[in-house]
């Protein structure tokens, strides 16, 4: 299985909801990434897990959270969003976490904040 | 410090055409690693390829050829009788060794490539 799964894969929410995306990875990688992408920009790396331990925030405001139940796992919470929170976001995963690693990505959540 | 430049923004090509990305990259460390990915209107970025700063040696995947040169901090992507299926936005990326932003990807902005019939 060399697949990123991402659900869901579009979410429209208010300013004052509560949701959480998923990503799932069952080849054995123990480096999850989450990235935001904007239309027509590049991803931008938001959180890093290594080893189900948080390595990198990249300063991201904490209306995100972030969380690695386990290995194969990562959610994002989100709460209290703002409508230019409105992206793109990717979730990845590589072998180690090490700068050599390739990332496999996932299909990505299409996130639209009213 | 670190960058990535693909100083394409768009390119048009015709089916069958040749064409080339260009990719030039920044960086301090003397160990570090360059990658290719094709993003797809459908959004996913898939991987095409890893190159090593120590491994000049250009590489051949069917119609992808990547040109790597250290002396010009280079590392173009050639895809040889373009077809429809390869339009996509192509994003380089560079990932250093050290200085804490091991495994970090640092990406260029991306060049959407249109390929018509």
């Amino acid at each position: 299985d060399t697949e990123v799964t991402q659900t869901p894969k579009h979410l429209v929410m208010g300013m004052t909801n509560k949701k959480s995306l998923k990503c799932e990875q069952h080849m054995g990688h123990r480096a999850m990434y989450w990235y935001k992408q904007k239309a027509k920009k590049p991803p931008e790396l938001m959180f890093v897990y290594s080893y189900e331990k948080l390595s990198i925030n990249e300063s991201v405001p904490s209306r995100f959270s972030p969380e690695c139940p386990n290995s194969s796992l990562l959610n994002l919470h989100l709460h209290a969003l703002q409508p230019e929170d409105s992206a793109l976001y990717l979730c990845a995963s590589s072998l180690s976490g090490s700068s050599y690693n390739e990332q496999f990505f996932g299909p990505g959540t299409r996130l639209t904040v009213l | 410090a670190q960058k990535v430049t693909q100083a394409q923004t768009e390119i048009s090509v015709v089916e069958k055409e040749d064409v080339t990305l260009d990719c030039v990259y920044e960086t301090r460390d003397t160990t570090y690693y360059l990658f290719w990915y094709k993003q797809p209107p459908s959004g996913e970025l898939v991987f095409l390829i890893r190159r090593n700063s120590f491994d000049e040696q250009n590489e051949i995947s069917g119609r992808y050829s990547w040109n790597f040169q250290k002396s010009t901090s280079s590392f173009n992507f050639t895809i040889t009788a373009s077809q429809v299926v390869d339009s996509a936005v192509y994003f380089c990326a560079l990932s250093e060794a050290k200085g804490g932003s091991q495994g970090n990807l640092i990406f260029g902005k991306g060049t959407k490539l249109s390929v018509k019939p």
